[in-house]
């Protein structure tokens, strides 16, 4: 069964720039037809994309964000990467990252890791 | 960009038919996907490419897409059917991004 888990600070300074890894498990990062990516849920609010990677190193960003996101990938670790610069207060929320099941049609989110909280404070 | 309106809350009797509806300008021309999340989990896909369900999920969850607005519909609703449910479409513009609703509370009482 494919797992996906992602890991890092949960407290990150303002200004400063947020980072955090997804270890994928039961299954290999480079496969056709998928794509690996961010989502973010702030407390008490609705979920918001950021964006999202495919095996190539293809990108894709939320317009809104994308001046301060980076996605990558590294099929060697079976894992990929988000970092948000610049962060300020309206940037904590629960980070959870998905697998992107892609057709010409689109995408869905058939498989999420756990979530994890990120507090912007100094 | 392009976005997707739910209703913020929906209450339903238990064994009752509970629907919630997403809209979107020209949402059936596109596909629609719906996920359920309970308090403190991550969400779940139960609906995808509009009527489709993953392995997992009951019968009683069913989706359906047509001119703007797609309906994720959950029958003989359940308690702990009662969770937050938000649509997702894919904006295929050259900037090719995943959209998602604004997300509905569901209440089963």
């Amino acid at each position: 069964q494919l797992q996906l888990q992602g890991s890092g600070p949960g407290l990150v300074k303002p200004s400063e720039t947020l980072s955090l890894t997804c270890t994928v498990s039961g299954g290999s990062i480079s496969k056709n037809s998928y794509s690996w990516g961010w989502i973010r849920q702030p407390p008490g609010k609705g979920l918001e994309w950021i964006g999202n990677v495919f095996y190539s190193g293809t990108t894709y960003y939320n317009p809104s964000l994308k001046s301060r996101v980076t996605i990558s990938v590294d099929t060697s670790k079976n894992e990929f990467s988000l970092k948000v610069s610049s962060v300020t207060a309206a940037d904590t929320a629960v980070y959870y990252c998905a697998r992107h099941s892609y057709d010409s049609s689109g995408y869905h989110l058939d498989f999420w890791g756990q979530g994890t909280l990120v507090t912007v404070s100094s | 960009s392009y976005e997707l309106t739910q209703p913020p809350s929906v209450s339903v009797s238990p064994g009752h038919t509970a629907s919630i509806t997403c809209s979107g300008d020209k949402l059936g021309n596109k596909y629609a996907s719906w996920y359920q999340q309970q308090p403190g989990q991550s969400p779940v896909l139960v609906i995808y490419q509009d009527t489709k369900r993953p392995s997992g999920i009951p019968e009683r969850f069913s989706g359906s897409n047509s001119g703007n607005t797609a309906t994720l519909t959950i029958s003989g609703t359940q308690a702990m059917d009662e969770a937050d449910y938000y649509c997702q479409a894919w904006d295929n513009s050259t900037r090719k991004f995943v959209v998602f609703g604004g997300g509905t509370k569901l209440t089963v009482l």
